[in-house]
């Protein structure tokens, strides 16, 4: 059975410094990967997806993802947070139909 | 602009007494979808619709019910609101095939409150 893992429930990072949100996955064959964003009492907004092709996936607001096949993971990446990012994120997964993780919510620190 | 839009954004019923959402989508996909989310949680799946064709999730209470009347509307009933159904409802639309191949659209949500 497919299955979508985010490990931390909370990130904390600076203004300005690196971000990595975690994400890992089970599915038993190729998978579609994606991360949302939620903003207070608002819908999610797709991010970026990884179906094929280049491991590095770039998406909006600046976020890249790395699929990596041997560990199973998808993390979401930000070279510069901004204050701006702060939200919930959702990795997700789809093998027969589309899993979202839990989410982990993001403070970036000003 | 294209959108996905929800009505009413705020929504207060009372135990027991049947309640529907709306979702209205301008972006002409096939597929559309409600979700219920509870505070801070995962977007749990209550079923979908793939233009005409209604697949109900196997968990999904009796108590909600959707109805498709046309590509551009897709409804939500709930029965008999209980307090445990309140939540976050959201309406989503995907479009298959193509680049956009399992990219959902989701609307700003309706948040149910169960007095």
């Amino acid at each position: 059975a497919q299955s979508v893992a985010q490990p931390e429930d909370q990130v904390n990072v600076a203004e300005g410094n690196p971000l990595t949100v975690k994400c890992t996955y089970s599915v038993s064959g190729n998978p579609y990967l994606f991360w949302y964003v939620q903003y207070p009492n608002r819908g999610l907004q797709f991010l970026l997806k990884y179906i094929t092709g280049d491991n590095l996936v770039k998406g909006s607001y600046g976020f890249e993802a790395e699929f990596n096949k041997s560990q199973t993971s998808f993390h979401l990446k930000k070279p510069s947070a901004l204050v701006s990012d702060s939200a919930l994120y959702f990795c997700a997964v789809r093998d027969d139909k589309i899993i979202f993780g839990k989410g982990t919510r993001l403070h970036i620190l000003p | 602009d294209a959108m996905v839009i929800q009505n009413p954004r705020y929504q207060v019923t009372q135990f027991g007494k049947p309640v529907t959402l709306s979702c209205s989508q301008t972006l002409n996909h096939n597929v559309m979808y409600w979700y219920q989310q509870k505070s801070s949680q995962a977007p749990k799946l209550l079923f979908h619709y793939y233009d005409k064709d209604f697949n109900n999730e196997a968990d999904t209470p009796d108590n909600f019910q959707s109805r498709r009347p046309n590509t551009s509307f897709c409804f939500l009933d709930i029965r008999s609101p209980g307090l445990g159904d309140a939540a976050m409802y959201l309406c989503a639309t995907s479009s298959p095939g193509g680049t956009s191949t399992d990219t959902q659209y989701f609307g700003p949500g309706t948040r149910l409150t169960v007095l």
